[in-house]
């Protein structure tokens, strides 16, 4: 099956600067990346995806990368603000079958 | 425009016994996915139904079991609890559109067994 390994587990940047979490993954026939924001007690949000058939992709602060031919993707996240401090997930799929990340815990200091 | 929702909120069970949650889906979104979040875990895969049929499975034991309704609404079954069965559980749900589509999640049901 597919295996999906994300780093940093933990993560913390100066309000203003960027972050980046970065996950590979180990089956080819994966062809969509999504990755989710989860807050303490609520459920995981849709922040942006990439397929396997873009290399980048962004949406005003947040942008992600694919890179096939390494398997693996990126998180960028640029001017960070205290409320984007969340748990930030990281997925591939198949087939509808979605694979998770261990997750990054990312802390924004005001 | 209703979200995903999930029943109970929260649930406590002992050791041995059985559970059921349930899920209803956006409406018109045909799929229905379930994990299991362990505390500081990403959410694992456990099953994925279409149209009321089973399309997909994790590595989960035979204890665990679901279901889907002709109104896409499902339920997910746990037989002989076990303390490791402790976790948030998930639904997502889908609008399959012939590729791998966006999965939008629900806010959980929390299970602690005892």
């Amino acid at each position: 099956g597919e295996n999906v390994e994300q780093h940093p587990s933990t993560l913390s940047v100066q309000e203003g600067d960027s972050a980046v979490i970065k996950c590979t993954y180990s089956d080819s026939a994966s062809n969509y990346f999504p990755w989710y924001k989860q807050e303490l007690g609520k459920r995981p949000q849709l922040i942006i995806d990439i397929r396997s058939n873009v290399g980048e992709k962004k949406d005003q602060r947040i942008a992600v990368t694919l890179n096939k031919t390494a398997k693996h993707f990126s998180l960028h996240i640029t001017e960070t603000q205290p409320e984007d401090s969340a748990v930030y997930f990281c997925a591939a799929s198949w087939g509808n079958q979605f694979y998770f990340g261990t997750g990054t815990s990312l802390t924004v200091i005001p | 425009d209703a979200g995903v929702t999930q029943s109970p909120t929260h649930l406590i069970k002992t050791r041995g016994q059985h559970v059921t949650l349930r899920c209803s889906p956006i409406s018109g979104h045909k799929s229905v996915s379930w994990y299991q979040q362990v505390l500081g875990q990403g959410p694992q895969f456990i099953f994925q139904y279409y149209e009321k049929e089973e399309r997909g499975r994790g590595n989960f034991p035979d204890r665990f079991s679901a279901r889907q309704f002709p109104n896409y609404s499902s339920e997910l079954n746990v037989n002989a609890l076990l303390l490791g069965d402790s976790a948030l559980y998930l639904c997502a749900s889908s609008e399959p559109g012939g590729g791998t589509d966006t999965q939008y999640f629900g806010p959980g049901t929390r299970l602690t067994v005892l």
